[in-house]
C-alpha cells in the first residue's frame, strides 16, 4: 500500500483567510481524489485529478496535481465557516475497487 | 432512500458483546464497501462486496469481524467478542459497480461504535 502524507494535520484560521493543504507521496498515482468529511458524516468526493500538472477549480477551491503525479494540493480562497471539516486525499488501488485514504487535514474556520 | 443508510447511528456496547451494524446501499448499486475510521485518521478499508460475494476481505483485522450481503443489497458487519480497540466510526459506501475507473463511491453517515 502506498502512503499518502497530508499536511498540516490541523489548521485553524479566521473567516476570509486563504489556505493550502498538501498531500504528498513518494509513489506515482494514476489519479488522486479529494474528499471533505463533516463531523458526524461520511466523506464526500470533491474532485478527482488525473493528469500531471492538472488544475481543477470548484468555486473557491482549487486543486492541483503535481507534474510527476506524486502529490496534490488544495487551496481555499476566502475561507468560510462552512468549509470546516476533514479534508482527505485518497487514491484507488490497482483494481479500482478499494480507496486508500490519507489521515486528513482537519480545518476549522472561525467566524 | 436516496443515499446510503447506516443503522444504528450510534452503538454503545460492553466489552465481550456481539454487535451487528447494518448498511442499506443506494438502490441498484452492486458494489458495497465497509471502512473503519479511528479518531484522527482517515477511513481504512475493511471489505468489498461485488453482488453477494466478498471480493476482497483483506482489510478485516481478525476473525472476530465478519460481513455478509446475502441478497446483494443490504449488508451487515458483525463483530464478535468486542474489544475496546474496536471503538471507531464504521462507514459503508456503495457504487454502481466496483473496479470501474471514474465510478464514484457514495458513503453513508456511519455508525459510531463505542465499546466500554
Amino acid at each position: 500500500t502506498q502512503l499518502l502524507e497530508q499536511s498540516p494535520q490541523f489548521l485553524s484560521i479566521q473567516e476570509g483567510e486563504n489556505l493550502t493543504v498538501y498531500c504528498n507521496s513518494s509513489s506515482v498515482f494514476s489519479s488522486l481524489q479529494w474528499y471533505r468529511q463533516e463531523p458526524g458524516e461520511g466523506p464526500v468526493l470533491l474532485v478527482t485529478v488525473v493528469t500531471g500538472g492538472e488544475v481543477k477549480k470548484l468555486k473557491r477551491l482549487t486543486f492541483q496535481f503535481g507534474d510527476a503525479r506524486k502529490d496534490s494540493s488544495l487551496h481555499i480562497t476566502a475561507a468560510q465557516p462552512g468549509d470546516t471539516g476533514l479534508y482527505l486525499c485518497a487514491y484507488r488501488n490497482t483494481g479500482g475497487f478499494k480507496t486508500i485514504f490519507g489521515a486528513g487535514t482537519r480545518l476549522f474556520v472561525k467566524a | 432512500g436516496a443515499g446510503v443508510s447506516q443503522t444504528p447511528s450510534n452503538k454503545v456496547t460492553e466489552k465481550g458483546k456481539y454487535v451487528e451494524l447494518r448498511c442499506d446501499p443506494i438502490s441498484g448499486h452492486t458494489a458495497l464497501y465497509w471502512y473503519r475510521q479511528s479518531l484522527g485518521q482517515g477511513p481504512e478499508f475493511l471489505i468489498y462486496f461485488q453482488g453477494t460475494g466478498a471480493a476482497d476481505d483483506s482489510g478485516l483485522p481478525n476473525d472476530r469481524f465478519f460481513a455478509v450481503r446475502p441478497e446483494g443489497s443490504v449488508s451487515t458487519l458483525k463483530i464478535q467478542r468486542t474489544e475496546r480497540g474496536d471503538s471507531a466510526m464504521y462507514l459503508c459506501a456503495s457504487s454502481l459497480r466496483g473496479g470501474v475507473p471514474g465510478t464514484e463511491a457514495f458513503f453513508g453517515q456511519g455508525t459510531r461504535l463505542t465499546v466500554v
